[in-house]
């Protein structure tokens, strides 16, 4: 198996415009997580998904954000607007809730920079 | 108050130390603890897992959980330069609720 892939490693924009990442989960599982990482904060849950619907975004952090899952196979993050304070590293994770331990499997991260 | 509360270091200890990691949590109801290990660039992957409490050992890893204290610990024997990374604990809870609250991380570092 792949893995969770999420094919941008970098990413960088302008203040003021949308930004969109993608994150593809591994193959059979039923939950999808966003997550961002800073120094300060460490890592934060956005959202996650199960069976494609969300069902916690209690972590985005306002309506600049959104997410969304149209298949089994791909979500999206998107920042319209973008602004430097969103500048962070996104990772997208998934897992398989019948196994019971909560095991995730990260993707590698997009980093996002907002200049 | 988070949740979870972990030292964000950074540690430097020398190779062959014994390392010892930490983390205190406020939320009773977590039943799953997990040490997660984060290299540079990467993406957190699952290193150790408990359920409840007690102590479950792995190679040269040991994960301790006391429940009473709220007061989970990850040991390193031995320790090593690849064992450099940052190390993350992280909490869930049974019954399949998938939700986990990861601490913030102590990095640590191994010096040859």
């Amino acid at each position: 198996d792949a893995g969770v892939i999420q094919s941008t490693r970098h990413e960088v924009t302008e203040m003021g415009q949308e930004v969109t990442l993608r994150c593809k989960p591994i193959s059979g599982h039923d939950y999808l997580f966003w997550y961002r990482q800073t120094m300060m904060r460490g890592l934060e849950l956005l959202i996650y998904f199960n069976n494609n619907v969300p069902i916690d975004d209690s972590g985005m952090p306002e309506d600049r954000f959104s997410a969304k899952m149209p298949n089994a196979s791909f979500s999206t993050l998107k920042i319209q607007p973008s602004e430097p304070r969103d500048s962070a590293v996104y990772f997208c994770a998934s897992s398989f809730g019948g196994t019971g331990i909560n095991e995730q499997f990260f993707g590698p991260g997009t980093r996002l920079t907002v200049l | 108050q988070k949740e979870v509360e972990q030292d964000p270091g950074p540690l430097s200890v020398p190779e062959g130390a014994i390392v010892s990691l930490n983390c205190t949590y406020s939320n009773s109801a977590f039943q799953y603890f997990m040490w997660y290990r984060q290299y540079s660039r990467k993406g957190p992957e699952l290193l150790m897992y408990t359920y409840s409490s007690g102590n479950k050992e792995d190679g040269r890893f040991t994960a301790q959980v006391d429940k009473s204290s709220k007061y989970i610990s990850l040991f390193i024997r031995d320790s090593q330069p690849s064992d450099s990374a940052t190390y993350l604990c992280a909490m869930g809870y049974s019954g399949g609720y998938q939700k986990v609250t990861f601490g913030t991380g102590t990095k640590l570092q191994v010096i040859p």
